[in-house]
């Protein structure tokens, strides 16, 4: 059974510009979330994507956006980027739309820059 | 999702047993009461799960008292490989539609030799 894998894991880019951060989730599971982990801070819902489709979505702007595939794996596109983009960005999978508390895995997420 | 409380820090020597309590007054009738575990650039893991009593792992235990308000993560015999953030969440096990995870800031617990 393979886990969740992120890429890249580290990235630094200039602000204004455009980011793509990509996951391929955990065997058997066809939902994905992403989370925005500040430094110091607990992660913090984007959105989530189930059979392709963005079925939630927290409190962040639009140009915070992502994409599902048929294979399950998604991607995280933020447009303009501004310096608190900054942060750790977590993909965690799922089976079924809502799974409560339980049932995530997460990768080891994608280390962000914006300089 | 109820909100939940925990201390920010604690530190703990290796082979004792750590307790870290979580508040959560408004949790609600179906809701389950969770914990993850996170390393520093590493993603949560889940650690266990409960509804009420106690629940006991190959990891940890968890209690939860007869009115809910609040759970304590059982960590025993810790060793320096325990030190990460400990996050306690509150939320329904099958809610449908979807479904987020609301982390706190979590208890950053580390263990000294």
């Amino acid at each position: 059974e393979t886990g969740v894998t992120q890429s890249p894991t580290h990235l630094i880019k200039t602000r204004g510009q455009q980011v793509t951060l990509r996951c391929s989730s955990q065997s058997g599971h066809n939902t994905v979330s992403w989370y925005q982990q500040a430094l110091g801070q607990g992660p913090q819902f984007i959105f989530q994507y189930y059979r392709e489709e963005e079925n939630g979505r927290g409190n962040f702007p639009p140009r915070f956006s992502g994409l599902q595939f048929p294979n399950y794996s998604s991607e995280l596109n933020v447009n303009a980027l501004e310096l608190d983009d900054s942060a750790l960005y977590l993909c965690a999978s799922s089976l079924g739309g809502g799974q409560g508390t339980h049932g995530y895995t997460f990768g080891s997420g994608t280390r962000l820059t914006v300089v | 999702l109820a909100k939940t409380t925990q201390p920010i820090s604690m530190d703990s020597y290796e082979g004792q047993e750590v307790n870290i309590t979580c508040s959560h007054n408004n949790i609600a009738t179906n809701d389950y009461i969770t914990w993850y575990q996170q390393f520093p650039s590493q993603g949560p893991r889940f650690i266990i799960q409960g509804y009420k009593t106690k629940v006991t792992n190959e990891v940890a235990s968890l209690f939860i008292p007869a009115d809910r308000k609040s759970s304590t993560l059982s960590l025993p015999r810790v060793s320096l490989s325990d030190t990460a953030v400990y996050y306690c969440l509150v939320g329904g096990l099958f809610s449908g539609g979807y479904n987020k995870l609301i982390f706190g800031a979590g208890t950053r617990l580390a263990v000294h030799p």
